[in-house]
């Protein structure tokens, strides 16, 4: 089993719409939580870090983590095309720099 | 300001030839780490250095070894490539694990 799943898509969702990726993790003592996005044939890039349980939302992103199911999701509200591109769910143990990604979701925002 | 900077970009190598991935990062970051990126496979660690003098395994560490070099340099080697090894490279740092990472722009390694 992987340390970190996801869905590997694609999520096909209309511009203006609500995009929803889901992401679970094994390892309970995990502490820190990251959604980064990557475009084809670019390197990752962070959208959104979360350490505690609930919601936390910046701009149309909004991160939520539920530590006691171990799962962690990001909403994009208002999806646009330039939305596009593969979403990687990361996961931190707290007793080491260990930095697990899962194997991302590909997100489609049709026009 | 290059943040992190790996060489080379792109590589072709035979089965059985040995090289070095090379990583430096100007952020004074602790924490760096090597990733594969596959289709469909997302990023797989393969080893991370926590601070300068060590190094430890991650998901997939069989046919790599690493050199911290210092804080800023990180190094992968592959003794004996195979075309198992064919894959997308990418070096990362973080000032701790549980910050934000930044990664080099990968490098695209063939193995014939």
């Amino acid at each position: 089993q992987k340390e970190v799943e996801q869905n590997s898509g694609p999520l096909s969702v209309p511009e203006g719409a609500i995009a929803s990726l889901n992401c679970t993790y094994s390892d309970r003592v995990s502490q820190s939580f990251f959604w980064y996005r990557q475009y084809s044939g670019k390197s990752p890039e962070l959208i959104m870090s979360i350490y505690s349980n609930g919601d936390k939302e910046d701009g149309r992103f909004t991160a939520q983590l539920n530590k006691a199911s171990q799962y962690v999701s990001l909403l994009i509200r208002d999806s646009q095309p330039s939305d596009s591109a593969t979403y990687l769910c990361a996961v931190n143990s707290g007793n080491t720099d260990k930095l697990i990604f899962g194997t991302g979701t590909r997100l489609q925002v049709f026009p | 300001n290059a943040g992190v900077t790996q060489t080379p970009k792109f590589q072709v190598l035979k089965t059985g030839q040995s090289m070095t991935l090379q990583c430096a990062q100007d952020m004074n970051h602790n924490s760096m780490y090597w990733y594969r990126q596959d289709p469909g496979m997302g990023l797989r660690l393969i080893y991370y250095s926590a601070s300068e003098g060590t190094t430890d395994k991650g998901e997939v560490p069989n046919g790599y070894n690493v050199s911290r070099l210092n804080k800023r340099e990180f190094s992968l080697r592959l003794e004996s490539a195979a075309p198992s090894q064919t894959s997308v490279y990418f070096c990362a740092s973080t000032q701790r694990g549980d910050t934000e990472a930044f990664f080099g722009q990968g490098t695209r390694l063939t193995v014939v």
